[in-house]
C-alpha cells in the first residue's frame, strides 16, 4: 500500500522569505500522480500545485515550485516571496494513476506560519 | 469557490444519533469522493461514487454508508454515532484525470 510522509509537523518562515516543506513517499508503482494542498483556518482544502510522475520537469505556479525526485520517492513544496497568506497547513498527497479509484493519499500535514 | 457544495456547515448530534451529509458536485463532475479529517487519524479516504456506482472503498465503517442519486449528488450516511466519530467531512469531485476539487466540508460535532 502507498504511504506519504510529512516529517515536519511545524515550519515557520519569515515574510517575503523561502521555506521548503518536505514529503516522501512510498510506491511500488510507476505512475501516479503527486499534489500539494493547502488547508487555511477556513478548512478548505485548495489545490496548490500537481505533478505527473512521467513528467521529469518540477510543476511551478508562481511561487510555488516543486522538487520531484522520483527515485528518492521525493516530493518537496517550495514556497518563495512568502506571504502572511501562505500561512496555513499543508497536505502532500499521491494519487495512483491505475488503481483504487483514484483516491488520495495524505500525508499528516505541515502548519506553517508567516511571520512578520 | 471549488464549486463543490457541502450541507449543513455544521452538525451537533448525540451519541447513538443518525445523521446526513449532502454533497453536490461541480457541474459536469460525475465522481464525489468522502473523506474524514480528525486530529487523530488524519485526513483519510472513506468512499468513491462514479455516475452512480461505489467504485472505491477506503476505512469506512460499516455503521457509514454512502450513496449517489441520478443527479449526482451524494449523501453520506452516518449511524449510531460515536464519540470519535467527531470530525470535518469533505466531499471532493473531479472530472477524469488528476486533481481534486474539495468542498468547504461539514464539521460534525458528537456530543
Amino acid at each position: 500500500a502507498q504511504t506519504v510522509t510529512q516529517s515536519q509537523p511545524e515550519m515557520s518562515v519569515q515574510e517575503a522569505e523561502t521555506v521548503t516543506l518536505s514529503c516522501t513517499y512510498d510506491t511500488s508503482e510507476s505512475d501516479y500522480y503527486l499534489f500539494w494542498y493547502k488547508q487555511p483556518p477556513s478548512r478548505q482544502m485548495i489545490l496548490v500545485i500537481r505533478q505527473e510522475a512521467y513528467k521529469q520537469q518540477n510543476a511551478t505556479e508562481n511561487r510555488f515550485s516543486v522538487n520531484f525526485q522520483k527515485a528518492a520517492k521525493s516530493f518537496s513544496l517550495k514556497i518563495s516571496d512568502s506571504q502572511l497568506g501562505d500561512a496555513a497547513m499543508y497536505f502532500c498527497a499521491y494519487r495512483s494513476e491505475y488503481n483504487q479509484g483514484g483516491k488520495l493519499i495524505f500525508g499528516q500535514g505541515t502548519e506553517l506560519s508567516v511571520k512578520p | 469557490d471549488s464549486g463543490v457544495t457541502q450541507t449543513p456547515k455544521h452538525l451537533i448530534t448525540a451519541t447513538g444519533q443518525r445523521v446526513t451529509l449532502r454533497c453536490s458536485p461541480r457541474s459536469g463532475d460525475l465522481s464525489v469522493y468522502w473523506y474524514q479529517q480528525s486530529l487523530d487519524q488524519g485526513l483519510q479516504f472513506l468512499i468513491q461514487y462514479y455516475n452512480g456506482e461505489e467504485r472505491a472503498k477506503g476505512n469506512i465503517l460499516e455503521r457509514f454508508s454512502a450513496q449517489q442519486f441520478p443527479d449526482l449528488h451524494s449523501e453520506l450516511n452516518l449511524s449510531s454515532l460515536e464519540l470519535g466519530d467527531s470530525a470535518l467531512y469533505f466531499c471532493a469531485s473531479s472530472l477524469p484525470g488528476p486533481g481534486k476539487f474539495f468542498g468547504p466540508g461539514t464539521r460534525l460535532t458528537v456530543l
